[in-house]
């Protein structure tokens, strides 16, 4: 079956330090992945997408890698800050042809001072 | 301007009540989903609309029923409410490309007691 698995226990780095996250799945295909910040109290906001023949995008802080080889993304957050402390979800195209995403669980990260 | 909104945020209520979550969305995009967040944080799909067709249906009981009036609505019914259906549900647009990123609204927290 399906399987999207993210790191989990809660993640916890020192400021200043490069957070990684990790994103393993099996038995998918999927052209592409992306990547959502999820506060407390609110709903998941996007941040990356990632296409299957990508090997790495980055945005300001943040960078993802995708091996479809592996099976695997890596979310990287450089120079964290405690605002960056959240959930992070990797979601995967669920492969019906519409844009039908399937979430991991997530990875909490807490930034400590 | 808020993209994706839904009402209400916090809804409680007791079994075998039937109660209605709205969802309004002024992105002009053609895709609106439900999602369901239970006690673990496992996001999972629910239904999915495109231009007023149900293209998605996961396997929800169908005590569930969406219903969109429009393509910037998509709402949510729930008949004869279980203890089980307590969770968050979230509401999100996107557009009709298949790797279209999701937004969400900021979900509304159903407590059936």
């Amino acid at each position: 079956s399906q399987k999207i698995e993210q790191n989990s226990e809660a993640l916890n780095i020192q400021e200043g330090k490069t957070a990684t996250l990790t994103c393993n799945y099996t038995n998918y295909s999927p052209a592409y992945l992306q990547w959502y910040r999820q506060d407390p109290g609110r709903g998941p906001v996007f941040l990356l997408l990632i296409r299957e023949n990508e090997k790495e995008k980055r945005k300001e802080r943040l960078k993802v890698t995708f091996d479809t080889t592996l099976k695997q993304s890596l979310f990287h957050i450089t120079a964290s800050q405690p605002a960056d402390s959240a959930t992070y979800l990797c979601a995967l195209e669920g492969g019906r042809g519409y844009s039908t995403l399937t979430f991991g669980k997530g990875t909490m990260l807490l930034v400590s001072p | 301007d808020t993209a994706v909104s839904q009402t209400p945020k916090y809804l409680v209520t007791q079994m075998g009540n039937d109660k209605s979550i709205k969802c309004e969305q002024n992105l002009g995009h053609d895709t609106m989903y439900w999602y369901k967040q239970d006690s673990k944080k496992f996001l999972k799909i629910m239904f999915s609309y495109n231009n007023k067709e149900l293209i998605i249906n996961e396997t929800v009981p169908n005590r569930f029923s969406p219903k969109s009036p429009d393509k910037a609505h998509l709402n949510l019914h729930i008949n004869s409410l279980e203890l089980g259906d307590s969770a968050v549900y979230f509401c999100a647009s996107s557009q009709v490309s298949g790797s279209s990123p999701l937004h969400f609204g900021n979900g509304t927290r159903l407590t059936v007691t």
